[in-house]
């Protein structure tokens, strides 16, 4: 167990639907990133944050966004839905720059 | 532009055997190359890392190859098991330590180890 909560576990939900994702990191790390896996794209980065601040940004959608709140969960939020949107969401903690611990995962599906 | 490229994509040993996973980097800025194993449902996780100043780490069964000249690093597995029969992803950052540690990983490789 990585320590990385992620909910839900699944979701599915309409084309042109907002859904929500959270990640709760490791006690004590201040940094979340998320990540989408998909088979065609296989792991992205999407964005990080570094307590309460975001700190690097990958190729996430305009329509993707997300934010840390002051007890260090994230959420991530995924608006106007597409079907192509279907993929695994990945939220990582560390301690700052140190190593990634993964959470099990978001598995989203768009109908 | 892809920046880490893995290979094979899938490999298939027997028990006892050594499968090794290769992959290839571009941007000489990157210092931390984590390799992680991933199974069905399950999010990644870290199984080892190398810094490029040295050549070589090990970690129980499983050991990093690291060439930093070829800009290639790989993963070998002593003595695998079927246990072992997951998804490997190479990956690599720049600035380890520093203010963000933003992997770019490679495509995969699908392992499977029959008893």
């Amino acid at each position: 167990d990585s320590g990385v909560t992620q909910t839900p576990k699944h979701l599915i939900t309409a084309t042109g639907q907002r859904v929500t994702l959270r990640c709760s990191p490791r006690s004590g790390d201040l940094s979340v990133y998320w990540y989408q896996q998909s088979l065609d794209q296989g792991l992205q980065f999407l964005i990080q944050y570094y307590n309460g601040e975001e700190r690097a940004k990958g190729n996430i959608l305009e329509r993707f966004s997300a934010q840390q709140f002051p007890d260090l969960h994230s959420e991530l939020n995924l608006s106007s839905l597409e079907l192509g949107d279907s993929a695994l969401y990945f939220c990582a903690s560390s301690v700052g720059g140190g190593p990634l611990h993964f959470g099990n995962g978001t598995r989203l599906t768009v109908t | 532009q892809q920046q880490v490229k893995q290979s094979p994509q899938s490999l298939i040993v027997q028990k006892g055997g050594i499968p090794i996973i290769n992959c290839a980097y571009e941007n000489t800025a990157f210092d931390y190359f984590p390799w992680y194993q991933q199974f069905p449902g399950k999010g990644p996780a870290l199984l080892i890392a190398i810094r490029p100043d040295v050549s070589e780490k090990k970690e129980g069964r499983f050991t990093i190859s690291f060439n930093k000249s070829a800009k290639q690093f790989s993963l070998h597995i002593m003595d695998s098991q079927p246990g072992d029969s997951a998804t490997y992803f190479c990956a690599a950052s720049r600035n380890y330590g520093g203010a963000t540690n933003k992997l770019i990983f490679g495509t995969g490789t699908l392992l499977a180890v029959q008893p």
